[in-house]
């Protein structure tokens, strides 16, 4: 059963970086039929799509977080990574990773989640 | 605001049926396919419904999923007391070029 797991500081102060992985297992992260996504999700509030990466590298983003936001991957440890830049109190909220169909576009399995707040 | 318009809540009784609507545009919900996820309060969200009507294998039937022009629908038939979580529809949105959710819908079984 694939399972992903969100990994990464809980804590941070505004205008530093967000940095958070995520690890899959069970599974391998190289496949040509998903992508790998993050999405995020303010506490009491609605979920929000930051971004997505396929395992050769090539990545979308939301355009609203764009300039902020770099995704990587690491396929050799079947890891997948975000970062956020410059963070504030508007981005507090619980970060998920989850796999993106790529063939049939859902997300069909999701990590536990991980707080994340900012505040100084 | 979202770009997918879900009524922020709704609720029924056991045994009941409830739908929860959610409304797009052309560039969505009336260009791509719709999905429903499940979230019980402290967990991930859990996918019910893609393709706009199809179930993941564990999904059970009581659970269906319609699409009409720019609006979608979530159907619970013969609702239970564990079926009381937050439903989130989403889809593609071509202009935005990327994934858009609805603001979701509280669904209480009184």
């Amino acid at each position: 059963q694939l399972q992903l797991q969100e990994s990464g500081p809980g804590l941070l102060k505004p205008s530093e970086t967000l940095s958070l992985r995520c690890t899959v297992s069970g599974g391998s992260i190289i496949t040509d039929s998903y992508y790998w996504g993050w999405i995020r999700q303010p506490p009491g509030k609605g979920l929000e799509w930051i971004g997505s990466i396929y395992h050769s590298g090539s990545t979308y983003y939301n355009p609203s977080l764009e300039s902020r936001v770099t995704i990587s991957v690491d396929a050799s440890n079947n890891q997948f990574s975000l970062r956020v830049n410059s963070v504030t109190a508007a981005d507090t909220s619980v970060y998920y990773c989850a796999r993106q169909g790529r063939i049939i576009t859902y997300f069909d399995r999701w990590g536990q989640g991980a707080l994340v707040t900012v505040s100084s | 605001q979202s770009v997918l318009t879900q009524p922020p809540s709704a609720s029924g009784t056991p045994g009941q049926r409830v739908t929860i609507s959610c409304s797009g545009g052309t560039s969505d919900i009336g260009d791509d396919d719709i999905n429903w996820y499940q979230q019980v309060p402290g967990k991930a969200p859990k996918l019910l419904i893609y393709n706009d009507n199809q179930r993941p294998t564990g999904v059970p039937d009581r659970f269906s999923g319609s699409k009409s022009g720019s609006s979608a629908s979530l159907a619970i038939s013969g609702l239970q007391s564990e079926d009381e979580a937050d439903y989130y529809c989403a889809t593609w949105h071509n202009n935005r070029d990327g994934w858009v959710f609805g603001g979701g819908t509280k669904l209480t079984v009184l």
